[in-house]
């Protein structure tokens, strides 16, 4: 079955740092890809998302793009801040299969003032 | 828009009681899915259902319910809660065109069986 890997975190960074989230995933299809931010005590939010090969992602200045070859979706950001720190999950969408979306067990991002 | 509501957000319930979550779209999605979060684990399908009148079960079906009587609405339902059940749950919800569009969640419902 379909399935989705995310770098262990927890990840702590000062302020302004460059962030990588790593993400690889397995499926038999053609997924579309996703990734989704949870702050404290709230729902998952769509962060970005990608639905073809070489597609890139991109939002509220973090980026991702969709590595077919290397089966990866990672998450990046040039300068992070303190309202970063959230949980964010990678996650895919197979096309025929009601839409379900497979989710990776999250990484903890902690930005330091 | 209020997007996708859940109810209630909180609730502590005895072992062997039941109760029902709803979850409530107002965007006219034909898709909707119930998840569970649990540390470590991400979130994993409980059901789902892709149109009025049907559900389908997912990864971790057991000892869940759900109804889909409205478009809008899907209900989960624990008829006998065990404390495995201590949880948060998540309602989701997409368009039809699979796969494309991302989900939009509710901001989940906080249950302790003890």
């Amino acid at each position: 079955g379909d399935s989705v890997t995310q770098m262990e975190g927890p990840v702590t960074l000062s302020e302004e740092a460059f962030l990588t989230i790593n993400c690889t995933y397995t499926a038999t299809g053609y997924p579309s890809l996703f990734w989704y931010v949870q702050y404290p005590g709230e729902g998952l939010q769509l962060l970005l998302k990608a639905t073809k090969a070489d597609d890139k992602g991109s939002n509220k200045g973090f980026e991702a793009t969709y590595r077919k070859e290397t089966t990866s979706f990672h998450l990046e950001k040039g300068s992070v801040q303190v309202s970063d720190s959230a949980v964010y999950f990678c996650a895919l969408s197979d096309r025929t299969n009601a839409g379900k979306s497979t989710f990776g067990d999250g990484t903890t991002l902690t930005v330091k003032p | 828009n209020a997007g996708v509501t859940q109810t209630p957000k909180f609730r502590v319930l005895k072992t062997g009681q039941s109760m029902t979550l709803l979850c409530a779209q107002d965007m006219n999605h034909e898709y909707m899915y119930w998840y569970r979060q649990d540390p470590g684990m991400g979130l994993r399908l409980i059901h789902y259902s892709v149109g009025e009148g049907t559900t389908a079960k997912g990864e971790v079906p057991d000892g869940y319910n759900v109804s889909r009587l409205k478009k809008q609405n899907f209900l989960l339902g624990l008829e006998s809660a065990a404390p495995s059940q201590t949880s948060v749950y998540f309602c989701a919800s997409r368009t039809i065109t699979t796969g494309i569009y991302g989900y939009t969640f509710g901001s989940g419902t906080r249950l302790t069986v003890v």
